[in-house]
């Protein structure tokens, strides 16, 4: 599985959009994009995925580039509530489940 | 939605005691997963459960066992308690095996004194 890289931490202001990038630039071509988040001392979140097009739900957006060396979970309108580490993950599917996340980024949403 | 629910948020037990996590989701996931996080360690796997009453060890299965009676209820044992096993326990649950799109619950914060 191919190895991800975010920054430790990023602030937004509330009611902006929150742009979280993750790099995975040995990807390959049949490896999905995860993202979850852990709110402090909850169960992880699972957020959206995506192979190759950019993905769209209730929660958040995922921009993938074209190469697939890179991707961004944007939130549109961060609130406190998303307060939170958020995880990019590259798996293929097709193999065991287990979820195993890296350190993340720690997001702070603030007023 | 789905929901994932725990028999407990906290719970104290002493060394040696033997204690029960439940775990029970209500969308009819055939897979059902026990992690536990530790801090500096990330998140690892205990057991799993691809059907009723079939189980597979994760990555750290020692001195755990667990129970999957009914398709909606993945139990975790810990048969003889001990200070390292002191952690946030999480269950999750998803409909297919190969999907990364695990569905927690909110966790069991467990200390062994």
């Amino acid at each position: 599985d191919a190895k991800t890289t975010q920054p430790t931490s990023m602030d937004c202001a509330e009611g902006r959009a929150a742009n979280l990038p993750c790099n995975h630039s040995t990807i390959s071509g049949n490896e999905y994009v995860y993202w979850y988040r852990q709110i402090h001392s909850q169960g992880p979140q699972y957020i959206i995925h995506g192979l190759k097009n950019n993905e769209t739900n209730e929660m958040a957006s995922l921009i993938i580039t074209e190469d697939r060396k890179s991707s961004t979970l944007i939130l549109p309108h961060a609130t406190l509530r998303d307060t939170a580490v958020y995880y990019c993950i590259v798996r293929r599917t097709g193999t065991a489940s287990k979820l195993t996340f890296g350190t993340g980024t720690r997001l702070q949403v603030t007023l | 939605d789905v929901k994932v629910t725990q028999s407990s948020r906290y719970l104290v037990k002493r060394t040696g005691e033997k204690v029960f996590l439940e775990c029970v989701q209500d969308m009819d996931h055939e897979n059902m997963f026990w992690y536990r996080q530790d801090p500096g360690l990330g998140l690892r796997l205990i057991y799993f459960s691809y059907d009723v009453k079939m189980k597979e060890k994760g990555d750290i299965p020692e001195g755990y066992s667990v129970s999957r009676e009914k398709k909606e209820r993945f139990s975790l044992i810990l048969e003889s308690a001990s200070t390292n096993q002191t952690s946030m326990y999480l269950c999750a649950s998803t409909p297919d095996r190969s999907l990364y799109e695990q569905y927690f619950g909110p966790g069991t914060r467990l200390t062994v004194t």
